[in-house]
């Protein structure tokens, strides 16, 4: 398998514009988390999905962050208007039931500058 | 989930052993010990996990006290690639079901020549 896969890598742009991060990830996974680290707040975890429905998305900023799992293989994160303080690099991680749902592989994340 | 506490770096020499501790004195019975690192401008990796007895991979080993308040992780033949931050994590969930990972400050590792 290929791992977590997250695209972008890297993604920037303007403040007001609306910015759609993407994650595959490992086939077979049930469990689908969305991270953001920052150098203030570290890592933290935004929401997380089990078997394509939100389960907690109370690490969610604010009403400008929504998330998507339209089927077990692909994700998105939405950021819409961004601003600057959501620079930040985005990780995805999955992880299955069967093998430990609290043992998260994680993506190469995205990285995001607001400017 | 239980508060854990970290040395904020240390230092091991290359081929060393590499002891980090961790503090999680107010765990409780049915919270895990788990152990992730992040390697610069990497995603975070998990090494390990443990609920009261000694672990071992093929990556590290986990040794948790009687009492469960404080673990180990040791790296056995530390290497210049194990420079990383390592995250002491403990959660209240294990095997299916997922308990929130709170990833605290960790050790920044650093493997010198």
């Amino acid at each position: 398998d290929a791992g977590v896969i997250q695209s972008p890598r890297h993604e920037v742009t303007e403040m007001g514009q609306e910015v759609t991060l993407r994650c595959k990830p490992i086939s077979g996974h049930d469990y689908l988390f969305w991270y953001r680290q920052t150098m203030m707040r570290g890592l933290e975890l935004l929401i997380y999905f089990n078997n394509n429905v939100p389960i907690d998305d109370s690490g969610m900023p604010e009403d400008r962050f929504s998330a998507k799992m339209p089927n077990a293989s692909f994700s998105t994160l939405k950021i819409q208007p961004s601003e600057p303080r959501d620079s930040a690099v985005y990780f995805c991680a999955s992880s299955s039931a069967g093998t430990g749902a609290n043992v998260l592989t994680f993506g190469a994340g995205s990285r995001l500058t607001v400017l | 989930d239980a508060k854990t506490t970290q040395p904020p770096s240390m230092d091991c020499a290359e081929g060393r052993a590499a002891n980090l501790p961790c503090n999680h004195s107010t765990i409780s019975g049915n919270e895990y010990v788990y152990w992730y690192r992040q390697i610069h401008s990497q995603g975070p990796q998990y090494i390990i996990h443990g609920l009261k007895n000694n672990e071992t991979n093929e990556m590290a080993s986990l040794i948790i006290t009687e009492d469960r308040k404080s673990s180990t992780l040791i790296l056995p033949h530390a290497t210049l690639r194990d420079t990383a931050v390592y995250y002491c994590i403990a959660s209240n969930a294990g095997g299916t079901s997922y308990g929130k990972l709170t990833f605290g400050q960790g050790t920044i590792l650093t493997v010198h020549p």
